[in-house]
């Protein structure tokens, strides 16, 4: 079974903090990506990675930063996190076709940020 | 604009019940449609992916339907189980990835 692994499942930070949410996969899949979730708005993509050192942004890059040093592991960075980053953070990873092969989530970082 | 539109908002019915789930779709050029379940505090699990020329599959309980002409798919769940209490996502891809924003079941005994 494919296992998207992501860091943690509750985080809460302070406005301003730097966060890290990390993510691993363990099916040698070239595409990895993260998504955040909010009531009512679906899953809207951040950014994504088609190989190493490779990074795309998305819909909603704004504010976030990312990094793929290793294929299976893929880093989110909010460099100074504010009270609208608080949402559901979902990675997932797909073999190479960026979007037409089916993606295997993480179960999620629910982000807080007073 | 490419938009995937979800109905119900949601729904609640009783267990052994038949439900359909709706996804309307704008996006083109046109992939593939998959239909996600996403228990509550997990990620969104893949049940079935149908390319344009596929009009039908199943998946155990769950059918879905694609009508790439009007640009619409339906997920039909027969005799609900609790364990189908979940988001259901619908998500086309094209030259990107567009996600609805989800059916919350609610399967009562």
């Amino acid at each position: 079974d494919v296992k998207v692994t992501q860091s943690s499942r509750y985080l809460v930070k302070r406005t301003g903090e730097k966060v890290f949410l990390e993510c691993v996969q363990d099916m040698d899949h070239e595409n990895m990506f993260w998504y955040r979730q909010d009531p009512g708005l679906g899953l809207r993509l951040i950014y994504f990675s088609y190989d190493v050192k490779m990074k795309e942004k998305g819909d909603i890059p704004e504010g976030y930063s990312v990094s793929r040093e290793k294929k299976e592991r893929f880093s989110l960075i909010l460099e100074s996190a504010s009270t609208n980053q608080t949402s559901m953070y979902l990675c997932a990873s797909s073999s190479s076709g960026t979007f037409k092969n089916i993606q295997y989530f993480g179960a999620g970082t629910r982000l807080s940020v007073l | 604009k490419n938009q995937v539109e979800q109905s119900p908002q949601s729904l609640i019915i009783l267990e052994g019940k038949n439900c359909t789930l709706q996804c309307n779709y704008t996006v083109s050029p046109f992939s593939n449609l998959r239909w996600y379940k996403q228990d509550t505090g997990r990620g969104p699990v893949s049940l079935t992916i149908m390319t344009f020329s596929e009009n039908t599959k199943s998946n155990g309980r769950y059918t879905a339907t694609l009508d790439a002409d009007t640009k619409q798919s339906s997920l039909h769940i027969t005799a609900s189980q609790l364990s189908d209490s979940a988001s259901y996502i619908c998500v086309v891809s094209g030259d990107d990835m567009r996600f609805g924003a989800g059916t919350r079941l609610t399967v009562k005994p």
